[in-house]
């Protein structure tokens, strides 16, 4: 069955920057995102990418998908303290007549001084 | 500003208890979603709505109801056949395009 797998947990230096890998099992995903989640909150949609394309950057975040490998990575470049929160990886396939959205565990981030 | 509003924030439930959580949204969006979060785990889907008065089980559907009266409301009731309902639940909507997942700001409920 479908299934996105992520490591739990990481920790970098402020000002470094974090990679969160994360792999996936379908092959006829459509759209790949990236979440973020600060304590007791909802998740808050960070950034996407199509599963055409190999790169997407939105200012201080790099998606890079490797369709081949059916891995996925989030780089924040210039980490900062703000940062820390928990990153979900989650990817969206046709299934039975609609989209659905398969999420991974969760990264904890961790950034300390 | 449009949004999904999740109430109510925190919520106790005895055993044996039916209890009901809103989301609502103004963003115009057909589909909605609820989803189940436990700790270190992802979020799991209860049940969605593609269109009003029309919903599907998720994955995990058991032990809860849902109903689509109106676009813009989707309550969850956990009844008392959930028998592990301490959790927290978010809620979701999508529009027609695909990175149109919003979601809500989640409802922790705990079993007293």
């Amino acid at each position: 069955g479908e299934d996105v797998e992520q490591s739990l947990f990481l920790s970098v230096r402020e000002g470094d920057s974090s990679v969160i890998n994360c792999t996936y099992t379908d092959s006829s995903s459509t759209y790949l995102y990236w979440y973020k989640q600060e304590p007791g909150a909802g998740l808050q949609l960070l950034t996407y990418i199509f599963s055409n394309m190999d790169m997407k950057q939105d200012q201080r975040l790099t998606v890079l998908l490797n369709k081949k490998d059916k891995h996925l990575s989030l780089r924040i470049a210039d980490t900062q303290t703000g940062d820390s929160a928990i990153y979900f990886c989650a990817e969206t396939f046709p299934s039975g007549g609609y989209n659905k959205l398969i999420f991974g565990a969760g990264t904890r981030l961790a950034v300390h001084p | 500003d449009g949004g999904i509003t999740q109430s109510p924030k925190y919520l106790f439930r005895k055993e044996g208890q039916n209890v009901t959580l809103s989301c609502e949204q103004n963003l115009n969006h057909d589909a909605m979603y609820w989803y189940r979060q436990d700790p270190g785990q992802g979020l799991r889907l209860i049940y969605y709505s593609q269109i009003v008065n029309d919903f599907q089980k998720g994955d995990i559907a058991e032990g809860y109801s849902v109903s689509r009266e109106k676009k813009e409301s989707f309550p969850l009731t956990v009844t008392s056949a959930q028998k592990n309902p301490t959790a927290f639940y978010l809620c979701a909507s999508r529009g027609t395009d695909n990175y149109g997942y919003t979601f809500g700001s989640g409802t922790r409920l705990t079993v007293v």
